[in-house]
Protein backbone atom coordinates (compact mmCIF):
# COMPACT_ATOMS: atom_id res chain seq x y z
CA UNK A 1 0.00 0.00 0.00
CA UNK A 2 0.94 3.65 -0.13
CA UNK A 3 0.70 7.01 2.05
CA UNK A 4 -1.14 10.28 1.47
CA UNK A 5 0.54 12.69 3.37
CA UNK A 6 -1.15 15.86 4.60
CA UNK A 7 0.14 18.91 6.95
CA UNK A 8 -1.46 18.22 10.70
CA UNK A 9 -2.87 21.55 10.66
CA UNK A 10 -3.25 24.74 8.79
CA UNK A 11 -4.81 28.35 9.97
CA UNK A 12 -6.09 30.79 8.26
CA UNK A 13 -8.25 33.90 9.19
CA UNK A 14 -12.05 34.73 8.05
CA UNK A 15 -12.19 35.79 4.36
CA UNK A 16 -8.34 34.64 3.83
CA UNK A 17 -7.45 31.60 1.19
CA UNK A 18 -6.69 28.16 2.96
CA UNK A 19 -4.64 25.49 0.79
CA UNK A 20 -4.56 22.13 1.95
CA UNK A 21 -2.26 19.78 0.52
CA UNK A 22 -2.36 15.97 0.18
CA UNK A 23 1.11 14.18 -1.67
CA UNK A 24 1.58 10.79 -2.56
CA UNK A 25 3.34 8.90 -5.41
CA UNK A 26 -0.17 7.33 -6.58
CA UNK A 27 -1.30 11.08 -7.16
CA UNK A 28 -0.14 11.08 -10.63
CA UNK A 29 -1.82 8.14 -11.58
CA UNK A 30 -5.18 7.90 -9.13
CA UNK A 31 -7.44 10.42 -8.60
CA UNK A 32 -8.04 12.18 -5.04
CA UNK A 33 -10.97 13.04 -3.38
CA UNK A 34 -11.37 15.13 0.00
CA UNK A 35 -13.76 15.24 2.63
CA UNK A 36 -14.79 17.39 5.55
CA UNK A 37 -15.18 16.30 9.30
CA UNK A 38 -16.54 18.24 11.91
CA UNK A 39 -16.97 17.45 15.29
CA UNK A 40 -19.20 14.51 16.56
CA UNK A 41 -20.00 13.96 12.76
CA UNK A 42 -19.43 11.69 9.65
CA UNK A 43 -17.45 12.78 7.29
CA UNK A 44 -18.79 15.05 3.83
CA UNK A 45 -17.34 14.58 0.40
CA UNK A 46 -16.10 17.77 -0.43
CA UNK A 47 -14.53 17.12 -3.91
CA UNK A 48 -14.03 14.03 -5.77
CA UNK A 49 -12.27 13.41 -9.41
CA UNK A 50 -9.50 16.07 -8.03
CA UNK A 51 -11.48 18.67 -8.80
CA UNK A 52 -15.54 18.28 -8.75
CA UNK A 53 -17.72 19.60 -6.53
CA UNK A 54 -20.83 17.38 -5.53
CA UNK A 55 -23.31 19.51 -5.35
CA UNK A 56 -24.38 21.19 -2.66
CA UNK A 57 -20.89 22.41 -1.90
CA UNK A 58 -20.56 25.76 -1.62
CA UNK A 59 -18.17 27.15 -4.88
CA UNK A 60 -15.66 28.08 -2.44
CA UNK A 61 -14.11 24.87 -2.23
CA UNK A 62 -12.30 23.98 -5.09
CA UNK A 63 -9.46 21.16 -5.49
CA UNK A 64 -6.69 20.85 -8.46
CA UNK A 65 -3.73 18.42 -8.95
CA UNK A 66 0.04 19.00 -9.87
CA UNK A 67 2.32 15.29 -9.99
CA UNK A 68 2.10 13.62 -7.10
CA UNK A 69 0.06 16.57 -4.76
CA UNK A 70 -3.25 17.71 -4.93
CA UNK A 71 -4.29 20.86 -3.06
CA UNK A 72 -7.73 21.59 -1.87
CA UNK A 73 -8.61 25.21 -1.67
CA UNK A 74 -10.87 26.85 0.28
CA UNK A 75 -11.19 30.91 -0.80
CA UNK A 76 -13.13 33.39 1.47
CA UNK A 77 -13.31 30.76 4.40
CA UNK A 78 -15.73 30.97 6.79
CA UNK A 79 -15.83 30.08 10.41
CA UNK A 80 -18.19 27.37 9.88
CA UNK A 81 -15.45 25.63 7.40
CA UNK A 82 -12.95 24.96 10.84
CA UNK A 83 -13.10 21.15 10.77
CA UNK A 84 -10.56 18.12 10.05
CA UNK A 85 -10.23 17.49 5.92
CA UNK A 86 -8.88 14.36 4.65
CA UNK A 87 -7.53 13.45 1.33
CA UNK A 88 -8.53 10.02 0.11
CA UNK A 89 -7.20 8.32 -3.20
CA UNK A 90 -7.35 4.76 -4.24
CA UNK A 91 -4.50 2.37 -5.60
CA UNK A 92 -5.28 0.40 -9.13
CA UNK A 93 -6.21 -2.71 -7.07
CA UNK A 94 -9.07 -0.32 -5.67
CA UNK A 95 -7.24 -0.44 -2.01
CA UNK A 96 -8.72 2.96 -0.58
CA UNK A 97 -6.11 4.87 1.52
CA UNK A 98 -6.20 8.30 3.66
CA UNK A 99 -4.06 10.90 4.47
CA UNK A 100 -3.74 11.77 8.19
CA UNK A 101 -6.25 14.02 8.61
CA UNK A 102 -5.67 18.05 8.58
CA UNK A 103 -7.41 20.02 11.15
CA UNK A 104 -8.01 23.53 9.68
CA UNK A 105 -8.43 26.25 12.33
CA UNK A 106 -10.00 29.70 11.44
CA UNK A 107 -8.31 32.20 13.66
CA UNK B 1 -32.28 11.54 -1.01
CA UNK B 2 -29.75 8.67 -0.05
CA UNK B 3 -29.67 8.19 3.72
CA UNK B 4 -27.40 5.69 6.01
CA UNK B 5 -29.24 5.02 8.95
CA UNK B 6 -26.49 2.85 11.38
CA UNK B 7 -27.10 0.88 14.88
CA UNK B 8 -26.80 3.05 17.83
CA UNK B 9 -23.24 3.13 20.11
CA UNK B 10 -22.69 -0.40 21.79
CA UNK B 11 -20.96 -1.29 25.09
CA UNK B 12 -18.87 -4.71 25.17
CA UNK B 13 -16.76 -6.74 26.66
CA UNK B 14 -13.45 -8.22 25.97
CA UNK B 15 -13.91 -10.93 23.89
CA UNK B 16 -17.57 -10.31 22.91
CA UNK B 17 -18.98 -10.09 19.30
CA UNK B 18 -20.71 -7.11 17.93
CA UNK B 19 -22.36 -6.45 14.63
CA UNK B 20 -23.45 -2.93 13.65
CA UNK B 21 -26.30 -2.17 10.77
CA UNK B 22 -26.16 -0.06 8.24
CA UNK B 23 -29.51 0.86 6.48
CA UNK B 24 -29.65 2.18 2.94
CA UNK B 25 -32.28 4.26 1.68
CA UNK B 26 -33.39 6.74 -1.12
CA UNK B 27 -31.63 4.58 -3.86
CA UNK B 28 -31.49 1.08 -5.59
CA UNK B 29 -29.26 -0.53 -2.59
CA UNK B 30 -27.60 -3.52 -4.95
CA UNK B 31 -26.54 -0.87 -7.56
CA UNK B 32 -23.93 0.73 -5.01
CA UNK B 33 -20.93 -0.85 -2.95
CA UNK B 34 -20.87 -0.22 0.55
CA UNK B 35 -17.44 0.16 2.65
CA UNK B 36 -16.55 0.63 6.14
CA UNK B 37 -14.41 2.94 8.07
CA UNK B 38 -13.03 2.95 11.54
CA UNK B 39 -12.12 5.78 13.58
CA UNK B 40 -10.58 5.41 16.59
CA UNK B 41 -10.95 8.26 19.43
CA UNK B 42 -8.94 11.05 17.97
CA UNK B 43 -7.67 9.39 15.37
CA UNK B 44 -8.02 9.56 11.22
CA UNK B 45 -9.82 7.88 8.85
CA UNK B 46 -8.83 4.21 8.28
CA UNK B 47 -10.53 2.04 5.41
CA UNK B 48 -11.99 -1.50 6.50
CA UNK B 49 -12.85 -2.81 3.21
CA UNK B 50 -16.06 -2.83 0.98
CA UNK B 51 -18.37 -5.29 0.01
CA UNK B 52 -20.27 -5.69 -3.23
CA UNK B 53 -24.00 -5.26 -2.61
CA UNK B 54 -24.75 -7.08 -5.91
CA UNK B 55 -22.74 -10.29 -5.44
CA UNK B 56 -22.37 -10.01 -1.20
CA UNK B 57 -18.82 -10.65 -2.17
CA UNK B 58 -16.54 -9.24 0.74
CA UNK B 59 -12.77 -7.57 0.39
CA UNK B 60 -11.16 -6.81 3.22
CA UNK B 61 -7.76 -4.37 4.34
CA UNK B 62 -5.00 -5.22 5.53
CA UNK B 63 -5.48 -5.47 8.91
CA UNK B 64 -9.32 -6.52 8.45
CA UNK B 65 -8.92 -9.86 8.02
CA UNK B 66 -9.90 -12.36 10.72
CA UNK B 67 -12.09 -10.95 13.44
CA UNK B 68 -14.14 -8.75 10.78
CA UNK B 69 -17.11 -9.67 8.83
CA UNK B 70 -19.04 -7.53 6.31
CA UNK B 71 -23.12 -8.88 5.17
CA UNK B 72 -25.67 -8.13 4.10
CA UNK B 73 -29.40 -8.31 3.89
CA UNK B 74 -30.82 -7.22 0.64
CA UNK B 75 -34.27 -7.57 1.12
CA UNK B 76 -34.11 -4.86 3.58
CA UNK B 77 -31.23 -3.03 2.21
CA UNK B 78 -28.67 -3.35 4.93
CA UNK B 79 -25.06 -3.88 5.37
CA UNK B 80 -23.88 -5.30 8.54
CA UNK B 81 -20.14 -5.23 10.47
CA UNK B 82 -19.42 -7.69 12.62
CA UNK B 83 -16.36 -7.96 15.09
CA UNK B 84 -15.85 -10.99 16.96
CA UNK B 85 -13.40 -11.19 20.26
CA UNK B 86 -13.35 -7.77 20.72
CA UNK B 87 -10.16 -6.11 22.43
CA UNK B 88 -9.95 -2.24 24.12
CA UNK B 89 -8.36 -1.37 20.63
CA UNK B 90 -11.31 -2.10 18.72
CA UNK B 91 -12.97 0.91 20.76
CA UNK B 92 -13.51 3.18 18.04
CA UNK B 93 -16.47 4.77 15.80
CA UNK B 94 -17.36 2.46 13.28
CA UNK B 95 -18.80 4.19 9.70
CA UNK B 96 -20.77 2.49 6.47
CA UNK B 97 -20.49 4.58 3.73
CA UNK B 98 -21.68 4.30 -0.12
CA UNK B 99 -19.44 3.90 -2.60
CA UNK B 100 -19.93 6.70 -5.22
CA UNK B 101 -19.60 4.71 -8.79
CA UNK B 102 -16.96 2.97 -10.30
CA UNK B 103 -14.30 4.65 -8.64
CA UNK B 104 -13.38 4.22 -5.08
CA UNK B 105 -14.88 7.37 -3.06
CA UNK B 106 -17.29 7.89 -0.82
CA UNK B 107 -20.65 9.99 -1.62
CA UNK B 108 -23.03 9.43 1.28
CA UNK B 109 -22.02 8.72 5.15
CA UNK B 110 -23.95 6.56 8.05
CA UNK B 111 -24.11 9.03 11.27
CA UNK B 112 -21.20 6.27 12.71
CA UNK B 113 -21.57 3.97 15.52
CA UNK B 114 -19.26 4.12 18.49
CA UNK B 115 -18.15 0.69 19.82
CA UNK B 116 -16.67 0.54 22.99
CA UNK B 117 -14.47 -2.42 24.15
CA UNK B 118 -13.93 -2.36 28.09
CA UNK B 119 -14.32 -4.67 31.40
Amino acid sequence: SYELTQPPSVSVSPGQTARITCSGDALSKQYAYWYQQKPGQAPVLMIYKDSERPSGIPERFSGSSSGTTVTLTISGVQAEDEADYYCQSADSSGSVVFGGGTKLTVL
Amino acid sequence: QVHLVQSGSDLKKPGASVKVSCKASGYIFTHYAMVWVRQAPGQGLEWMGWINTNTGNPTYAQGFTGRFVFSLDTSVSTAYLQISSLKAEDTAVFYCARVGGYEMFFDSWGQGTLVTVSS
